[in-house]
């Protein structure tokens, strides 16, 4: 059964600062990898999606890696802004073309 | 605004009430579906719909009944809940079922409490 964790559950740095959000899931027959933002308040947004034959994907200031072989996956965020503090959702797309998700990050940067 | 609507956005009940959640898509997809997000828990797949069918039902309680009268709208009837069903549902479409390139678009959930 595919399960995804995220760590950490929360992490808070000041504005300015890159950060790395870790993402790690069990079963690496997957089609995709995706992050997501949620806002309080709101739904979730997409950031960026990998497909499984991809080792990375890049939007603006954010990169997203992914390395299937070991089940890790990575968003960096350069140069964070407070507008960036939500919480993060990592889904991978499993075999069943569900969605799996982890528990996500919780991220706020102090300005 | 991703072009999918829910209403109500909050929503306090009792439980013997019968409710209902609406979620509308203007995004001319073809895949449906219901989340259950509950405080620090990652979110739970419980329904599916592809085309106006049911294609997932993931062991999810009686009491909790979709509805796809067309691909633009999905219903989740909701009657004798218990008070652990309280949380954030929310709702999504892509443009079908089986396509691992393309993500899902969320609409901005409905708030349940259940007393």
């Amino acid at each position: 059964k595919q399960e995804v964790t995220q760590i950490p559950a929360a992490l808070s740095v000041p504005e300015g600062e890159n950060l790395v959000l870790n993402c790690s899931f069990t079963d690496s027959a997957i089609y995709n990898l995706q992050w997501f933002r949620q806002d309080p308040g709101k739904g979730l947004t997409s950031l960026l999606l990998i497909q499984s034959s991809q080792r990375e994907q890049t939007s603006g200031r954010l990169n997203a890696s992914l390395d299937k072989s070991s089940g890790r996956s990575t968003l960096y965020i350069a140069a964070s802004q407070p507008g960036d503090s939500a919480t993060y959702l990592c889904a991978v797309l499993d075999s069943n073309y569900q969605l799996i998700w982890g528990a996500g990050t919780k991220l706020i940067i102090k300005p | 605004e991703t072009g999918v609507t829910q209403t109500p956005r909050h929503l306090v009940m009792g439980m013997t009430n019968k409710k209902s959640l609406k979620c509308e898509q203007h995004l001319g997809h073809n895949a449906m579906y219901w989340y259950k997000q509950s405080a620090k828990k990652p979110l739970e797949l419980m329904f599916v719909y592809n085309f106006k069918e049911q294609t997932e039902n993931n062991s999810v309680p009686s009491r909790f009944s979709p509805e796809c009268p067309n691909s633009s709208h999905l219903f989740l009837h909701l009657h004798t809940l218990q008070p652990e069903d309280s949380a954030l549902y929310l709702c999504a479409s892509s443009q079908e079922v089986a396509s691992g390139a393309e993500t899902q678009y969320f609409g901005p959930g409905t708030r349940l409490l259940v007393l």
